[in-house]
């Protein structure tokens, strides 16, 4: 099945931990998407990428970071420095060079700061 | 920055009654698309609206565009309880190349179909 995975599901952190969430997809998709979503809100573009080796800040960025070595992964990393990172993360991937930008979401990861 | 914003922010409704959220966003669009998102899932594309374009349908649903209002709508047409989702408008502003791909989404309506 071709789609866009994200894990863990849940997780769990400590103040001043980093923690990083997966990203994969296995559907060719050139461009990659982090977003957070806080409860009964939209969606805050976090970081994205065009190609490999490539990514752009969003409108959030400050207290995360990404890396894009290969195409089919995308990892998130939340540092100490994100002040309030519980939250809703979600990852997306899209073909790049259309004339829309339709974008195909993965499930989810639900992060906790205790 | 979200630029657009839906209305309402919540809406319940009786099973087959029609369901209607508006959309309203600030710049110039290359198109408009809405989403659908089940609770604590990911979001779904549902429907794209190019900027020439006034009216599409797609099933139950139909967007309307209206451009110089900066705003559009996505009706659904004899609800049913698996409708029960928030929905979303996204909007990819006019680009003259294909760098900086990427979607403005809105605040979301969070529609309740009563069975």
């Amino acid at each position: 099945d071709g789609g866009i995975t994200q894990s863990p599901k849940y997780l769990f952190r400590k103040e001043g931990q980093n923690v990083t969430l997966s990203c994969e997809q296995n559907l060719n998709h050139d461009a990659m998407y982090w977003y957070r979503q806080d409860p009964g809100q939209g969606l805050r573009l976090i970081y994205y990428s065009q190609i490999v080796n490539d990514f752009q800040k969003g409108d959030i960025a400050e207290g995360y970071s990404v890396s894009r070595e290969k195409k089919e992964s995308f990892p998130l990393t939340v540092t100490s420095a994100q002040k309030n990172p519980t939250a809703f993360y979600l990852c997306a991937s899209s073909i790049r060079g259309r004339e829309y930008n339709e974008q195909f979401f993965g499930p989810g990861t639900r992060l906790t700061v205790l | 920055s979200q630029q657009g914003e839906e209305d309402p922010q919540a809406l319940s409704i009786q099973e087959g009654e029609n369901a209607t959220m508006n959309c309203s966003y600030k710049t110039s669009i290359n198109n408009l698309q809405w989403y659908r998102q089940n609770s604590g899932r990911g979001l779904v594309h549902l429907i794209l609206i190019r900027s020439n374009e006034r009216e599409k349908h797609s099933g139950r649903l139909r967007v309307t565009l209206d451009t110089s209002k900066k705003s559009s709508s996505l009706l659904i047409t004899a609800s049913r309880a698996a409708d029960t989702a928030s929905y979303f408008c996204a909007t990819d502003a006019p680009r003259s190349n294909f760098g900086n791909e990427k979607l403005t989404f809105g605040t979301g309506t969070r529609l309740t179909i009563i069975p």
